[in-house]
């Protein structure tokens, strides 16, 4: 069975840091890109990273460029988005998924970064 | 950058058709394949369309997809429409000229 579980949200003041995680189990984690995507409170899906296989290639929404870090760890795997300069519109639901050419065909059930004073 | 436009909301009544749309912009609709999702209050997305217009197994003959390029639209059609089907819809495609993927703002469906 396909899991995926994400870890690390909470409430951070504004500028501040944190550093979301998520543990892949039921697939060969090293053979898929994987993204994160995002969902402000009542708003719709924005995509916010994804990241190739071997972690050579790695695109940003430009909202969160120079400011958020996608990164993995393909023995752990495990996903991770470090994510610095928090702003409150940086708050929402993370997602991370399976980034599969055909679309996003497994999701986590997300963690919530709360950016606030 | 392309971008990806749908309704806000469309409701119809139990039993009849509602088609939802997808335009897109800075772009052609056709460059990259098109897929859809269903996000029910409370819970994760699931997709009912990927590839323009292939059902996952488990998604009910029902859902139905399809693109035209004449208007640069996509279009995700739910025939036999039942109370279960509301929900928010999603379609999504890739942005070529910068790698990034792209979701439509949501369509929110009522069934009255």
């Amino acid at each position: 069975e396909v899991q995926l579980v994400e870890s690390g949200g909470g409430l951070v003041q504004p500028g501040g840091s944190l550093r979301l995680s998520c543990a892949v189990s039921g697939f060969t984690f090293s053979s898929y890109w994987m993204s994160w995507v995002r969902q402000a409170p009542g708003k719709g899906l924005e995509w916010v990273a994804n990241i190739k296989q071997d972690g050579s290639e790695k695109y940003y929404v430009d909202s969160v460029k120079g400011r958020f870090t996608i990164s993995r760890d393909n023995a752990k795997n495990s996903l991770y988005l470090q994510m610095s300069s928090l702003r409150a519109e940086d708050t929402a639901v993370y997602y991370c998924a399976r980034d599969d050419s055909s679309g996003f065909h497994y999701w986590g059930q997300g963690t919530l970064v709360t950016v606030s004073s | 950058n392309f971008m990806l436009t749908q309704p806000h909301s469309v409701s119809e009544s139990p039993g009849k058709t509602v088609t939802i749309s997808c335009t897109g912009s800075g772009g052609s609709i056709a460059s990259n394949y098109v897929h859809w999702y269903q996000q029910r209050p409370g819970s994760v997305p699931t997709t009912v369309i990927f590839d323009d217009n292939q059902r996952p197994s488990g998604v009910p003959d029902r859902f139905s997809g399809s693109i035209d390029s004449s208007s640069n639209s996509a279009s995700l059609t739910i025939s036999g429409l039942k109370t279960e089907d509301e929900a928010d819809y999603y379609c999504q495609s890739y942005d070529s000229s910068n790698q990034n993927w792209v979701f439509g703002g949501g369509t929110k469906l009522t069934a009255l």
